[in-house]
């Protein structure tokens, strides 16, 4: 069974831009989480979906979205971006979501913004 | 507001001896506690979890201590090996409206087992 898959894997944008990340959980797995990972602050969570509908959501300003498709694929947007926006982004993927307690990760997107 | 702390951020021990990781949290709702493994370049790997209602949960080399009246949870690492160095992620889980929930990551603890 494939794993958690994360594109690009590294991302170089400027200030200003807007930046849109990929994950394709493993299959069968309807939740995808995102976190967002920092040398100060650790993972922190984004948000989650589950059968295409956000259903938890993290202490992050609004230029942060996120969106799943019907085959369980999520995207991530980050609007507007600003130089505190570098990180690695992780995605999640579980059968059934947190209740279930078990995520699965993805390597991550590097963002670095100029 | 940091909720679940790693207050180590390395820890360096020789192979073979015990490797102790500690987090402690604030939040008396958690109901689950998770450790997780990271290796450079790679996602965070589950590695064992304890229920709020129990104190131990071991698997193989690993157990998971928790003290609730302290609130206070460790990862015993026995015997400590070189493939273990890594950053060691704390996790709780608690519910977050309805029947859904949330994890809330320490910042982590850097291991380090030296041959």
């Amino acid at each position: 069974k494939a794993g958690v898959t994360q594109t690009p894997r590294y991302l170089i944008k400027t200030r200003g831009q807007q930046v849109t990340l990929s994950c394709s959980p493993i299959s069968g797995h309807r939740s995808v989480s995102w976190y967002q990972q920092t040398p100060g602050q650790g993972l922190q969570f984004l948000f989650e979906y589950f059968s295409e509908t956000q259903r938890n959501k993290g202490n992050f300003p609004g230029r942060f979205s996120g969106r799943q498709f019907s085959n369980s694929r999520s995207e991530m947007n980050v609007s507007t971006l600003e130089l505190g926006d570098s990180a690695l982004y992780l995605c999640a993927s579980s059968a059934m979501g947190l209740a279930g307690h078990e995520q699965f990760f993805g390597p991550g997107t590097r963002l670095t913004v100029l | 507001d940091q909720q679940v702390k790693q207050n180590s951020p390395s820890l360096s021990v020789q192979e073979g001896r015990i490797s102790i990781l500690n987090c402690d949290y604030t939040n008396s709702m958690f109901d689950y506690f998770l450790w997780y493994k990271k290796y450079p370049a790679e996602g965070p790997t589950f590695l064992i979890s304890i229920s709020s209602i129990k104190d131990k949960n071991e698997d193989g080399r690993f157990t998971v201590f928790l003290n609730k009246s302290a609130k206070h949870l460790s990862l015993h690492i026995v015997p400590s090996q070189p493939g273990d160095s890594a950053v060691y992620f704390c996790a709780a889980r608690k519910l977050s409206g309805g029947s859904n929930y949330k994890l809330t990551f320490g910042k982590g603890t850097l291991l380090t087992v030296n041959p």
